[in-house]
């Protein structure tokens, strides 16, 4: 059974700092991962989709990176600014002979920039 | 602008009866999905529906049902069946093709 585990469960860093998220998934036989920002109260908002045969992503001040043989993805926030406060969320699509797009969900990194 | 609507953004039910989600895209997407979340949990998967007149049971779908009449709707159903429906309720869909999951904004149930 795939699970996902986003640690830390809460970060606090100084306005302008560089940061890293963690994402670790128990299964490699995944389709891609994908990254998302949750506002408090809000739906959630795509950030970047990595295909499984590419190592990463970017998208200005963010850069997924995906490692499936070591069940590993990281989320790099460049000069951090109080407006990306949020929780960020991965989620792993299953590998599965069909379309079906399902996605396990970590349960999220809350993080507070510090202006 | 294209995206997905969620209503109504509030939503209070009494015990025992049954409530309707609505959830409305005009992403032209084939696929889409529910998820219930839960205070320190993860999104969980209730229904799915990959074409109209199709859907699928999820990972938590007893208590719900659904239908998918139309490309852009697919409409979630909270019965008096379910236990413990207090939750955040999130619609998605998705291009076939390109496979990114987009998300409406959500309805937040509450059981009084």
């Amino acid at each position: 059974k795939q699970e996902v585990t986003q640690i830390p469960a809460a970060l606090s860093v100084p306005e302008g700092e560089n940061l890293v998220l963690n994402c670790s998934f128990t299964d490699s036989a995944i389709y891609n991962l994908q990254w998302f920002r949750q506002d408090p109260g809000k739906g959630l908002t795509s950030l970047l989709l990595i295909q499984s045969s590419q190592r990463e992503q970017t998208s200005g001040r963010l850069n997924a990176s995906l490692d499936k043989s070591s069940g590993r993805s990281t989320l790099y926030i460049a000069a951090s600014q109080p407006g990306d406060s949020a929780t960020y969320l991965c989620a792993v699509e299953r590998l599965s002979g069909g379309a079906t797009n399902k996605l396990i969900f970590g349960t999220g990194t809350l993080l507070a920039v510090q202006p | 602008d294209g995206g997905i609507t969620q209503s109504p953004k509030y939503l209070f039910r009494k015990e025992g009866q049954n409530v309707t989600l609505s959830c409305e895209q005009n992403l032209n997407h084939d696929a889409m999905y529910w998820y219930r979340q839960d205070p320190g949990q993860g999104l969980r998967l209730i229904y799915y529906s990959q074409i109209v007149n199709d859907f699928q049971k999820g990972d938590i779908a007893e208590g719900y049902s659904v239908s998918r009449e139309k490309k852009e709707s697919f409409p979630l159903t909270v019965t008096s069946a379910q236990k413990n429906p207090t939750a955040f309720y999130l619609c998605a869909s998705t291009n076939r093709y390109y496979n990114e999951q987009f998300f409406g904004p959500g309805t937040r149930l509450t059981v009084l």
